[in-house]
């Protein structure tokens, strides 16, 4: 059971640069969800998808923007990347309402922005 | 912002004591769970607690919720160096979609 995928591992980018974080499910869940994790910060969400078709905004959304492409998959896209934005990202799923249930992680991806 | 907040922030202990763990929170909740992560992986869940129940065990682990006092804790018995990893608590609040909010963990180090 792969259970919550998360591509790519590791990246580098340069300030200003774009990219995409994937992120794919097989559990049939719901609600997927962002975070990033900062030292000592904990967990912050950054946006939200309670159901296919729909996305929300978390705690920490600007500069991202995230794209729901089908049940499975909900992918976070950086426009102009920014130091700032320098993290470990998580993707997570749950069965249904995000703070009812369990939320099932990734192993996440290290970005570092220089 | 931090709804929970864990106390110690960092806990150190040798193989076979018990480790406790607490976290406060700041607002109503619906419920309350703790998640461990290892080093360089995501979380796991541990345990979810209803906000109208005060204790519950699986295996090792026991937590504890007191809304009155708005606070809970972890409890891993006869700790093993397999238990060493950072430990979070994080809260559903009452009412509207009920997103988790995580609060910054504790490093948890059992020594062999």
């Amino acid at each position: 059971n792969a259970g919550v995928t998360q591509t790519p591992k590791f990246q580098v980018l340069k300030t200003g640069q774009s990219m995409t974080l994937q992120c794919a499910q097989d559990m049939n869940h719901n609600s997927m969800y962002w975070y990033r994790q900062d030292p000592g910060m904990g967990l912050r969400l950054i946006y939200y998808s309670a159901s296919e078709g729909t996305t929300d905004k978390g705690e920490v959304p600007n500069g991202y923007n995230v794209s729901r492409l089908n049940k499975r998959e909900f992918s976070l896209r950086l426009e102009s990347a920014a130091p700032s934005q320098t993290s470990v990202y998580f993707c997570a799923s749950s069965e249904g309402a995000g703070g009812n249930q369990p939320q099932h992680f990734g192993d996440g991806t290290r970005l570092s922005i220089l | 912002s931090q709804q929970g907040e864990e106390d110690p922030q960092a806990l150190s202990i040798q193989e076979g004591e018990n480790a406790t763990m607490n976290c406060s929170y700041k607002t109503s909740i619906n419920n309350l769970q703790w998640y461990r992560q290892n080093s360089g992986r995501g979380l796991v869940h541990l345990i979810l607690i209803r906000s109208n129940e005060r204790e519950k065990h699986s295996g090792r682990l026991r937590v504890t919720l007191d809304t009155s006092k708005k606070s809970s804790s972890l409890l891993i018995t006869a700790s093993r160096a397999a238990d060493t990893a950072s430990y979070f608590c994080a809260t559903g609040k009452s009412g509207g979609y009920n997103k988790l909010i995580f609060g910054a963990g504790t490093r948890l180090a059992v020594h062999p």
